[in-house]
């Protein structure tokens, strides 16, 4: 079964400041996608950055960018020049290739921003 | 603006009482799936559809929950009876057809509260 591991439950970061929230997954799967979502205070979810498993270039999103590493099976968020509004909980996400597949999210991260 | 709208956003009921929550999903997305998310657990996928047919529900409870799709406008999640644990928020997202990477649009959720 896959699992998704985000060791880190509470991050802090200065505002401006860059962080990187980590990932590692669990997969005997060759092609799958892996995503990051945040959840702001309103629970909101949603997508910030994907990443397809066949692609070695890292996926990036104006200040988000990730650090997919397959052989490690590891998937990192960077943030960077951090904003009040990047304040929320985050969650990655892994699901196996082709057509809607269970998601697996791990438990999430929760980011404060510090003015 | 498309976005999965659910109803209620919230709500509280007593222990024993039947509960039904409601999810538009996003007009033209045929895949729906249903998320609980609690502190304890995290988000746990509960069931999702594909075309209206059940894929997956190996997640819920059956001896008291229920999803259903009527049409393709509507899915129903029901809690018959309701109990203290199932106090969480429930998500309903949908996805588009045609897709590989699974991405996933989420409602703003249903907070419900059993006394």
């Amino acid at each position: 079964a896959q699992t998704v591991t985000q060791s880190q439950p509470e991050m802090s970061v200065q505002e401006a400041e860059t962080v990187t929230l980590s990932c590692t997954y669990d997969t005997s799967e060759s092609d799958y996608y892996l995503f990051w979502y945040k959840q702001p205070p309103s629970r909101q979810m949603i997508l910030v950055i994907r990443q397809e498993a066949y692609k070695q270039q890292n996926a990036t999103e104006n200040r988000f960018s990730v650090n997919f590493q397959k052989a490690a099976k590891s998937f990192s968020l960077k943030i960077s020049d951090s904003q009040l509004g990047d304040a929320a909980m985050y969650f990655c996400a892994y699901t196996p290739w082709g057509g809607y597949q269970k998601v697996t999210f791990g438990t999430g991260t929760k980011l404060q921003v510090i003015p | 603006d498309a976005r999965v709208t659910q109803t209620p956003r919230h709500k509280v009921t007593e222990m024993g009482q039947e509960v039904t929550m409601r999810c538009q999903p996003i007009l033209g997305h045929n895949t729906v799936f249903w998320y609980r998310q609690t502190m304890m657990q995290g988000l746990e996928l509960l069931a999702y559809f594909r075309n209206r047919a059940p894929l997956d529900d190996s997640g819920m409870p059956k001896d008291r929950f229920s999803a259903e799709m009527p049409d393709a406008t509507l899915a129903t999640l029901k809690i018959q009876p309701s109990e203290p644990r199932d106090s969480a928020v429930y998500f309903c997202a949908s996805g588009p057809p045609g897709q590989d990477y699974n991405e996933q649009f989420f409602g703003p959720g249903t907070r419900l509260t059993v006394l």
